[in-house]
């Protein structure tokens, strides 16, 4: 069964820094993985989507990366801002299933 | 497109009511998902479709819950009778590579 985790479970910057969110993953058979953002009380929000064959995927000051031998990705978030503040969450596709982790919760302080 | 679209918002009913959530996926998106979102538990699959045929139904908690899709455009989620456990946010996602989430139907039972 495929599980997925994701460390730390919250985090807490000052503005400008630059952040790793880390995303490990049970079975490496996956389809791709995507990661999201979630603002408290919304819906989520597709950030990036990495294909099983990709290695890195990049927007604006994001940029995921994959892993799969290793089942791991990692999202990187480049010169923090207070509007980074908000859960983040990977998700991979197993078989059909689209599978989540527990997410990190970011908070960026002026 | 609009996006996922659900209906209601919100809603609060009292035990022992039937509860109905719908869905309106994206045009053209041929994998439909039903999640419960709550603080102990996270992100919970309940069900998932493929061209509007459940592929699986594992997650679904109970034979209180029931979810049909007559089309691809319209799912709804079903809960007879509902109980104060069935409280939290349920979210319908929508995919055809990259996974799209409506706002959340946030359900209150009392």
């Amino acid at each position: 069964k495929q599980e997925v985790t994701q460390i730390p479970a919250a985090l807490s910057v000052p503005e400008g820094e630059n952040l790793v969110l880390n995303c490990s993953f049970t079975d490496s058979a996956i389809y791709n993985l995507q990661w999201f953002r979630q603002d408290p009380g919304k819906g989520l929000t597709s950030l990036l989507l990495i294909q099983s064959s990709q290695r890195e995927q990049t927007s604006g000051r994001l940029n995921a990366s994959l892993d799969k031998s290793s089942g791991r990705s990692t999202l990187y978030i480049a010169a923090s801002q207070p509007g980074d503040s908000a859960t983040y969450l990977c998700a991979v596709t197993d078989t059909d299933k689209l599978i989540f982790g527990t997410g990190t919760r970011l908070q960026v302080f002026p | 497109d609009a996006g996922v679209i659900q209906s209601p918002r919100h809603e609060v009913t009292e035990m022992g009511q039937e509860v109905t959530l719908r869905c309106k996926p994206i045009s053209g998106h041929n994998s439909l998902f039903w999640y419960r979102q709550t603080m102990m538990r996270g992100l919970e699959l309940l069900i998932y479709f493929n061209n509007n045929v459940p592929i699986d139904d594992s997650g679904m908690p109970e034979d209180r819950f029931s979810a049909k899709m007559p089309n691809a455009s319209f799912s709804t989620l079903k809960i007879q009778p509902s109980e104060p456990r069935d409280s939290a946010v349920y979210f319908c996602a929508s995919r055809e590579t990259r996974a799209f989430f409506g706002q959340g139907t946030r359900l209150t039972v009392v």
